[in-house]
């Protein structure tokens, strides 16, 4: 039994470098997620997958950050020219949709990414 | 809009002491969930319980309890007879009916501190 899995687990970076961050979900989830959390704070949203498909995002996710879920498997989190307010844990999750309930989101171990 | 609040920064007890971490939201929603999540210093989220916003009934497991109230709009959690193994970042999280998506509004957590 595997849960969410997050590669790389830490990354460190130059102002202005592309960044890619890859998600793993439990197999049988069809949803999942992306936040991102600073120090000291909870987690926030970035951005909702259901299978394929990107059905919604925050407004805190720039033109610089773009997500991916192809084939409603693995997500892959893309951050372009990164800036040093961009240093936050990333943190995946996953569900399984249930009916007619919100179902449990399950998170992966994040990627902490330091931008200098 | 939708808001968790956890007034509580910081709580520091010595082994078996009781302690409850407070909880409050805000929501338009008449459906909706909330949850407790723990981040031990490893990083990752644990999912703890969810409750949906019909089901007022506390809940025991073990050490952990939750106390539910409406009319308070609180969803507070007791660890009685704290462990060391206790410590860690506790985040109450809030998912409203209306969002479609599952996502999760977080608190900004509560740093429980456990001493020998």
């Amino acid at each position: 039994d595997t849960g969410v899995s997050q590669n790389p687990r830490h990354k460190i970076t130059k102002r202005g470098q592309n960044v890619t961050f890859r998600c793993d979900p439990i197999s049988e989830h069809n949803r999942l997620y992306w936040y991102r959390q600073t120090l000291g704070q909870g987690p926030e949203f970035l951005t909702y997958f259901q299978n394929e498909a990107q059905l919604e995002k925050s407004r805190l996710l720039s033109d610089r950050f773009s997500a991916e879920r192809p084939k409603g498997s693995f997500s892959t989190l893309e951050i372009q020219r990164t800036e040093q307010g961009d240093s936050a844990m990333y943190l995946c999750a996953s569900s399984q949709t249930l009916a007619g309930g919100t179902d449990t989101q399950y998170f992966g171990p994040g990627t902490r990414l330091t931008v200098l | 809009a939708q808001k968790v609040t956890q007034a509580q920064t910081e709580i520091s007890v010595v082994e078996k002491e009781d302690v409850t971490l407070d909880c409050v939201y805000e929501t338009r929603d008449t459906t909706y969930y909330l949850f407790w999540y723990k981040q031990p210093p490893s990083g990752e989220l644990v999912f703890l319980i969810r409750r949906n916003s019909f089901d007022e009934q506390n809940e025991i497991s073990g050490r952990y309890s939750w106390n539910f109230q409406k009319s308070t709009s609180s969803f507070n959690f007791t660890i009685t007879a704290s462990q060391v193994v206790d410590s860690a970042v506790y985040f109450c999280a809030l998912s409203g009916f209306s969002s479609n998506t599952g996502k999760l509004i977080f608190g900004q957590g509560t740093t429980l501190q456990v001493k020998p």
